[in-house]
């Protein structure tokens, strides 16, 4: 089965710098990669998705990067505020299924 | 998402009992799935449902049933064969895009159900 690694686990930047989340998988077939906020306590949203015949995609402040090849796919977040302050989730799926195999998540830590 | 509804928000176990958990949408999505999350381990799926009356095993199953009798409704049963079934339990739910290369679509999640062991 799928198997969704990421990194690093804990992220600490100054407001207004840029907040990297790397995340790598192991099925060839999986074609569809979203990215999870979850704040303390409550649920995940969905913040940016990703699919497999597009390389990036952008929106505001968030853009998201797929390398097929090397199997990886990462988050981009500039201008970093406080309010961006969670736990961030990746996860990958291969579709045939419509289920999703996620990342240990992230927590991003912005400071004022 | 409210359109999709937990309950309850927390709830506790005795030795030896079940308990069932509530999940709800009024999205008219095709899918649902469960979830367990442990801190540190992300969220790992324990059931999902693409259509009524039918379902599958997750990552991690045993110790678990669940039942897909309406669309709108995935309860899922924690049993007594569960030993560690302390955690926080989230509900989701998408369109179901069938079976192919691009069916995938985005799951939408619930407030989620705390469970502790008395």
């Amino acid at each position: 089965g799928e198997n969704v690694e990421q990194h690093p686990s804990t992220l600490s930047v100054q407001e207004g710098d840029s907040a990297v989340i790397k995340c790598t998988y192991s099925d060839s077939a999986s074609n569809y990669f979203p990215w999870y906020k979850q704040e303390l306590g409550k649920r995940p949203q969905l913040i940016i998705d990703i699919r497999s015949n597009v390389g990036e995609k952008k929106d505001q402040r968030i853009a998201v990067t797929l390398n097929k090849t090397a199997k990886h796919f990462s988050l981009h977040i500039t201008e970093t505020q406080p309010e961006d302050s969670a736990v961030y989730f990746c996860a990958g799926g291969e579709g045939s299924q419509g289920n999703l195999t996620f990342g240990k998540g992230t927590k991003l830590s912005v400071k004022p | 998402d409210g359109g999709i509804t937990q309950s309850p928000k927390y709830l506790f176990r005795k030795e030896g009992q079940n308990v069932t958990l509530s999940c709800e949408q009024n999205l008219n999505h095709d899918a649902m799935y469960w979830y367990r999350q442990d801190p540190g381990q992300g969220l790992r799926l324990i059931y999902y449902s693409q259509i009524v009356n039918d379902f599958q095993k997750g990552d991690i199953a045993e110790g678990y049933s669940v039942s897909r009798e309406k669309k709108e409704s995935f309860p899922l049963t924690v049993t007594s064969a569960q030993k560690n079934p302390t955690a926080f339990y989230l509900c989701a739910s998408s369109i179901f895009g069938g079976v192919d290369s691009y069916s995938n679509q985005p799951q939408h999640f619930g407030d989620g159900t705390r469970l502790s062991i008395l």
